[in-house]
């Protein structure tokens, strides 16, 4: 009964690193997110994948990229930190039909820049 | 574009009080809306949503919403406030049931005083 898993939960990296977010979700959904959460200004969308093998910019999708792995898999990679990426980071999937609204999230991969 | 703001960042009730959480809406069609919960490290969790039909719309733990179009409105109410309903509260809102017109409000934290 996993639902959306998002790894790691906490990171901290230095600014110019890169790293990848990984997310898997096992409720054969087609559809996945990933957003960003800053305070006070809610959750605002990176980048998402309405099925396997495509991906669209969402709001905020500059210095991210994403990778649609497979129905179950969509990561997203930082190539070059910048303390502006300092966020919570949330991956999210949905059901078919719905296919623009969030339904499951994961639990969130707290990341600092420093 | 669609918006949506959500009065008071801050919200205080006692256990046993009425719950009431204010979200307006702007769209240039029917919207879709929708209410969030956010409990501590976690993800986002559906409460409720409207799509068409009857505007009072039942959720999870009591919870509902009333969508009224004439004051472009679709708050959150609670009858009576529970210790376990402290937790950040998001409004959103989408034009249509595809794409990326699906916008978060900037969330409301509620908490309940013993």
């Amino acid at each position: 009964n996993a639902g959306v898993t998002q790894t790691p939960k906490f990171q901290v990296l230095k600014t110019g690193q890169s790293m990848t977010l990984q997310c898997a979700q096992d409720m054969n959904h087609n559809s996945m997110y990933w957003y960003r959460q800053d305070p006070g200004m809610g959750l605002r969308l990176i980048y998402y994948s309405a099925s396997e093998g495509t991906t669209d910019k969402g709001e905020v999708p500059n210095g991210y990229n994403v990778s649609r792995l497979n129905k179950r898999e969509f990561s997203l990679r930082l190539e070059s930190a910048a303390p502006s990426q300092t966020s919570v980071y949330f991956c999210a999937s949905t059901l078919p039909g719905n296919s623009n609204q969030p339904q499951h999230f994961g639990d969130g991969t707290r990341l600092s820049i420093l | 574009a669609q918006s949506v703001t959500q009065l008071g960042s801050h919200v205080s009730v006692s256990e046993g009080a009425l719950v009431l959480l204010r979200c307006n809406y702007s769209s240039s069609v029917p919207p879709y809306l929708f209410w969030y919960v956010q409990y501590p490290n976690q993800g986002l969790q559906l409460l409720l949503k409207y799509t068409t039909g009857a505007t009072l719309v039942k959720g999870i733990n009591g919870f509902e919403a009333e969508f009224k179009k004439s004051e472009t409105s679709f708050h959150l109410t609670k009858p009576s406030a529970h210790m376990s309903d402290a937790a950040e509260y998001f409004c959103a809102v989408s034009e249509s049931n595809y794409g990326q017109n699906f916008v978060f409000g900037p969330g409301t934290r509620l908490s309940v005083l013993p």
